[in-house]
């Protein structure tokens, strides 16, 4: 049983599109971050939120953290081919330990 | 910032090789890591070092041999791997900021193992 369960695993939409994933857990989670890792590449860090009901926003991604802080959502607005990659959601179960990583959401956008 | 590299990028050995991936980090950081990514699973986190002392060793077999000599280099010997070795071994240096950790991949070594 993953500690962070990310879904949907794999997710093909046409650019233009509107889009979730999601990541969930039954632990609380002192911060949670989402990566973003394109083919031959490693994860690259795009947000990292630390208050529950906290909202941010990254031009067209739109990320938020749960009022329980046991959850969090991406939401892409209108999805780009370069939205394309694995979409990977870390949290840290209290403040300065270790970042457990979920299984990622493999998303492709077609042109 | 993206200034985790590591080489080579791509190695393909036999299971009698014995080779080393290397990573490198100028970013000032203090903690480093390898992890393991294999398809369909999530990353698995190998070794950690913080500075430059062994301080996670996750059940990883002992055919995989960490060498952190400085803050700045990380290495990974590897000798009579197994095919499901075949993954790619991601690198990543870290540092906190008010409590918070966030850590700087490198483009990782994808290792396929005959």
């Amino acid at each position: 049983t993953q500690l962070l369960e990310q879904s949907p695993q794999f997710l093909s939409i046409q650019e233009g599109e509107n889009l979730t994933v999601y990541c969930n857990s039954s632990s609380v989670f002192s911060s949670l971050q989402w990566y973003r890792q394109e083919p031959g590449e490693g994860p690259v860090l795009l947000v990292t939120v630390v208050t529950g009901g906290e909202v941010k926003k990254l031009k067209r991604l739109t990320f938020q953290f749960g009022d329980a802080r046991k959850d969090s959502s991406l939401h892409i607005t209108a999805a780009q081919p370069g939205d394309t990659g694995l979409y990977l959601c870390a949290g840290a179960l209290a403040s300065g330990s270790r970042l457990t990583f979920g299984e990622g959401t493999q998303l492709t956008v077609n042109p | 910032e993206t200034g985790v590299t590591q080489t080579p990028r791509h190695l393909v050995m036999g299971m009698t090789n014995k080779k080393s991936l290397k990573c490198e980090q100028h970013l000032g950081h203090n903690a480093m890591y390898w992890y393991k990514q294999s398809a369909k699973k999530p990353l698995e986190l190998m070794f950690v070092y913080s500075l430059e002392e062994r301080v996670e060793n996750n059940s990883v077999p002992s055919r995989f041999s960490p060498e952190c000599p400085n803050s700045s280099h990380l290495f990974l010997h590897l000798h009579t791997l197994q095919p499901e070795d075949s993954a790619l071994y991601l690198c990543a240096s870290s540092r906190r900021d008010r409590g918070l950790e966030t850590q700087y991949f490198g483009p990782g070594t994808r290792l396929l193992v005959l």
